[in-house]
């Protein structure tokens, strides 16, 4: 069973299109997150939610909403994709900052 | 703010070579400190941890120590081998209720036989 599991792998979409990520972990924690992975590798929190409340909302365009049903299901929805929205987005989850995280495997959007 | 700052890469070692990625952050307080490691079109993994000053983090050969003098958590490893080749992510956390991981740039590891 995977503990932190995505939806979908790859993504390829036209520019304008509106698209979602959904993100499920059954580990049982508290607290998941979205972050962005650029071209470059550098990775940077998106959001995060801690049973269902929304705690981190970096300066993320409003384009980007993110929704979580319950505490193992955090989902990305994305309105008007741009070419600067491509990129590997990873879910992730924690139970405690000292604990660290686990990582989903990462969906690659391509926007064309 | 908060920031971490690794070694540039790409790391090019032949294999049983010495492995060190330097890593040195910036953060008021105690933050904990991990090493992450990312295979190629994978995500990313806890490769090692530590919480506070003089700990020392272990995991499959790897180990860092928490120097708080020196603000450093260098990665080193006696022996690395091909399988090492990948993406290797310093990281802090503040001790807060956020959890936020800031991340380093990530250094390329790439190990040939």
């Amino acid at each position: 069973d995977t503990a932190v599991s995505q939806t979908p792998k790859y993504l390829v979409t036209q520019m304008g299109n509106d698209k979602s990520i959904k993100c499920e972990q059954n580990l049982g924690h508290d607290t998941m997150y979205w972050y962005k992975q650029d071209s470059k590798k550098f990775l940077k929190i998106m959001f995060s939610y801690n049973n269902k409340e929304l705690i981190i909302n970096e300066t993320v365009p409003n384009r980007f909403s993110p929704k979580s049903p319950d505490k193992a299901h955090l989902n990305l929805h994305i309105n008007s994709l741009e070419l600067g929205d491509s990129a590997v987005y990873f879910c992730a989850s924690s139970q405690g900052v000292s604990y660290g995280y686990t990582f989903g495997s990462g969906t690659r959007l391509t926007v064309v | 703010g908060d920031s971490v700052t690794q070694m540039e890469g790409p790391v090019t070692l032949s294999e049983e070579a010495f492995l060190t990625i330097n890593c040195t952050y910036t953060a008021t307080g105690y933050p904990s400190l991990f090493w992450y490691v990312q295979y190629p079109g994978e995500g990313l993994q806890l490769l090692l941890k530590a919480t506070k000053a003089d700990d020392k983090g272990s995991n499959k050969g790897f180990e860092a120590t928490y120097r708080k003098e020196t603000t450093s958590f260098h990665l080193e490893k006696g022996s690395v081998q091909v399988s090492d080749s990948a993406v290797y992510f310093c990281a802090l956390a503040r001790s807060s209720n956020t959890g936020k991981l800031i991340f380093g740039q990530g250094t390329t590891l790439q190990v040939k036989p």
